[in-house]
């Protein structure tokens, strides 16, 4: 069966700008998560879709958004980028809600300069 | 808030070491606590659970209890090997209000030599 599948895997934008990722959950999940890692702040819940509603968001500005769409792929935005929006993006896929048997994508690289 | 804490890294061991990566918790009710792995360049994975007091948790040799009078699920393996080189996260996972907001301690880097 698919894993997880995120793209795109690097990108580098400049400050300012805005980025889109994307995020191919397992077939028949139905949640995904999004999570950003830093090495300072380890890794952050950012927001979890399911059935195309936010369930769930953490504690990030509202530059950070995302959707999620009718055959559960999700898309996550970043408008206005800052340096400090550098780190891993991660997005992890489950069958129900909650941490319970999250499945995770490699993650998309981002580099903002 | 609720929070997890974990050792400081990098922990280096030997082959057929003891290992023991602690891992504590704050929460205002009684969540699932999980513990992950992440090899290199790969994401992360579950590694195991345990969703009330006093269970454990097992998976590939690794273990670890429920500790609700410590709030504490350590993560240990009686003999590691160079294969389990990773970060292992540890995990909280409280559903409050119909919303589950999952938390992850910072990892901790595990580095075994032959």
């Amino acid at each position: 069966k698919a894993g997880v599948t995120q793209t795109p895997r690097y990108l580098i934008k400049t400050r300012g700008q805005q980025v889109t990722l994307s995020c191919s959950p397992i077939s028949g999940h139905r949640s995904v998560s999004w999570y950003q890692q830093t090495p300072g702040q380890g890794l952050q819940f950012l927001f979890e879709y399911f059935s195309e509603t936010q369930r769930n968001k953490g504690n990030f500005p509202g530059r950070f958004s995302g959707r999620q769409f009718s055959n559960s792929r999700s898309e996550m935005n970043v408008s206005t980028l800052e340096l400090g929006d550098s780190a891993l993006y991660l997005c992890a896929s489950s069958r129900t809600r909650g941490a319970d048997e999250q499945y995770f994508g490699p993650g998309t690289r981002l580099t903002v300069t | 808030g609720d929070s997890v804490t974990q050792m400081e890294g990098p922990v280096t061991l030997s082959e057929e070491a003891f290992l023991t990566i602690n891992c504590t918790y704050t929460a205002t009710g009684y969540p699932s606590l999980f513990w992950y792995v992440q090899y290199p360049g790969e994401g992360l994975q579950l590694l195991l659970k345990a969703t009330k007091a006093d269970d454990k948790g097992s998976n590939k040799g690794f273990e670890a209890t429920y500790r609700k009078e410590t709030t504490s699920f350590h993560l240990e393996k009686g003999s590691v090997q160079v294969s389990d080189s990773a970060v292992y996260f540890c995990a909280l996972d409280l559903a409050s209000g119909g919303s589950y907001i999952p938390t992850f301690g910072r990892g901790t880097s595990l580095i075994v030599h032959p």
